[in-house]
């Protein structure tokens, strides 16, 4: 079955530092994928999203994300954190019918919350 | 602007009361999802709705309903059978129920016991 796993629950990083949030996907094809973040009390915002073609894929709030096959990781990066990027991310793959299931359109990660550090 | 409003964003419940969150979208999107989050557990479905008139369970539907009478309203009622209903209810819409449509979310609602 299709899964998503973000292996970090919490990260703590200091204000102006790089940051890389990873996920993993289990998939036999080229999937969609998706980044959301969710500020604490709101719904989740989409970030970005893959579904073919270049493997950087650039997003809002300075965003980026890479899609590697060969890792079945698709990783969300950001040079410089500010401290309003503290929130909790998530990571989705658009689910593929042919791997079973009905459920929802998108399999979501557990999530990583991150801290920034002033 | 298009968007998907939850009302309200605070909600209380009694001991053996059904409460009903509200879900409405503007978007014009065939499919609507609902979301129950807790700490540290992500999101997890527990209903959805691929059109008008049609929806299925999700992985914890018991003690919820749902129903889909128009395209733009998708309400989630938490009944008594919900031994623990306390937890953040996110909707959400796409425009078709497909691997490659995004998800657009709604900002919520806190359901707290009294």
């Amino acid at each position: 079955a299709q899964s998503v796993t973000q292996p970090d629950i919490h990260i703590t990083v200091s204000e102006g530092a790089s940051l890389e949030l990873r996920c993993n996907y289990s998939y036999g094809a080229t999937p969609y994928l998706f980044w959301y973040v969710q500020s604490p009390g709101q719904g989740l915002q989409l970030l970005l999203k893959y579904f073919s073609g270049d493997t950087l894929v650039q997003g809002i709030k300075g965003f980026e994300a890479e899609f590697k096959r060969s890792q079945s990781s698709f990783n969300l990066r950001k040079p410089s954190v500010h401290w309003s990027d503290a929130a909790e991310y998530f990571c989705a793959v658009g689910r593929d019918i042919r791997y079973g299931g009905s459920q929802g359109n998108l399999i979501f990660g557990k999530g990583t919350k991150l801290s920034v550090k002033p | 602007d298009g968007g998907i409003t939850q009302s309200p964003k605070y909600l209380f419940r009694k001991e053996g009361q059904n409460v009903t969150l509200s879900c409405e979208q503007n978007l014009n999107h065939d499919a609507m999802y609902w979301y129950r989050q807790d700490p540290g557990q992500g999101l997890r479905l527990i209903y959805y709705s691929q059109i008008v008139n049609d929806f299925q369970k999700g992985d914890i539907a018991e003690g919820y309903s749902v129903s889909r009478e128009k395209k733009e309203s998708f309400p989630l009622t938490v009944t008594s059978a919900q031994k623990n209903p306390t937890a953040f209810y996110l909707c959400a819409s796409s425009i078709r129920w497909a691997g490659y449509q995004p998800q657009h979310f709604g900002d919520g609602t806190r359901l707290s016991i009294l």
